[in-house]
């Protein structure tokens, strides 16, 4: 399967507990992207990456909130000291930067979280 | 915020055309509008995207006005896999590069 895809699907953690998210791009994409989506509500973006730099942060993205690409390839996501409004989707999404019209984003199926 | 207004809900009967219409009054010279779509429990999906000129790919059509204040997205012949959340967005192509989602609408293909 050569789409995006994210790691775990489900978390299940407790109130103050740290979790991680992985994120695989499409392989040749160098934008990779967060949003969260909570019920009944479209996506928000989080942050964005060109290849390893961390370009843009949203102010949704508080400081228990840090996101990283080392090599620019996969990107992880922590949430430290979790709380019960962390409890959401968390999807990626990667897209090749092109100056043609197209860079269509593609994303994974996402992560949900549930804090308890 | 979305720059975009859509119906909450639209309801179509499979085989017919679905036409999704989609505001945005405010839009610049320099902004296309793309559509996606989430069907449950999985990512967004991409669909079209057209700056002042219809489009047309094997998903769909996307109909835009003269004046680029609205369009329209036509799935021909809607099929019950077609039921999901409709996102209509505007964006530049170039500089920022986040999507910004409204509440979208939610399209219902009865059998």
């Amino acid at each position: 399967d050569t789409g995006v895809s994210q790691d775990p699907r489900h978390k299940i953690t407790k109130r103050g507990q740290n979790v991680t998210f992985r994120c695989d791009p499409i392989s040749e994409h160098n934008r990779l992207y967060w949003y969260r989506q909570t019920l009944g509500q479209g996506p928000e973006f989080l942050t964005y990456f060109q290849n390893e730099a961390q370009l843009e942060k949203s102010r949704l993205l508080s400081d228990r909130f840090s996101a990283e690409r080392p090599k620019g390839s996969f990107s992880t996501l922590e949430i430290q000291r979790t709380e019960q409004g962390d409890s959401a989707m968390y999807l990626c999404a990667s897209s090749l930067m092109s100056t043609s019209p197209g860079g269509e984003q593609f994303f994974g199926p996402g992560t949900r979280l549930t804090v308890l | 915020d979305a720059k975009t207004t859509q119906p909450t809900s639209m309801d179509c009967a499979e085989g017919r055309a679905a036409n999704l219409p989609c505001n945005h009054s405010t839009i610049s010279g320099n902004e296309y509008v793309y559509w996606y779509r989430q069907i449950h429990s999985q990512g967004p999906q991409y669909i079209i995207h057209g700056l002042k000129n219809n489009e047309t790919n094997e998903m769909a059509s996307l109909i835009i006005t003269e004046d680029r204040k609205s369009s329209t997205l036509i799935l021909p012949h809607a099929t019950l896999r077609d039921t999901a959340v409709y996102y209509c967005i505007v964006r530049v192509l170039q500089g920022a590069q986040k999507l910004v989602f409204g509440q979208g609408t939610r399209l219902t293909i009865n059998p």
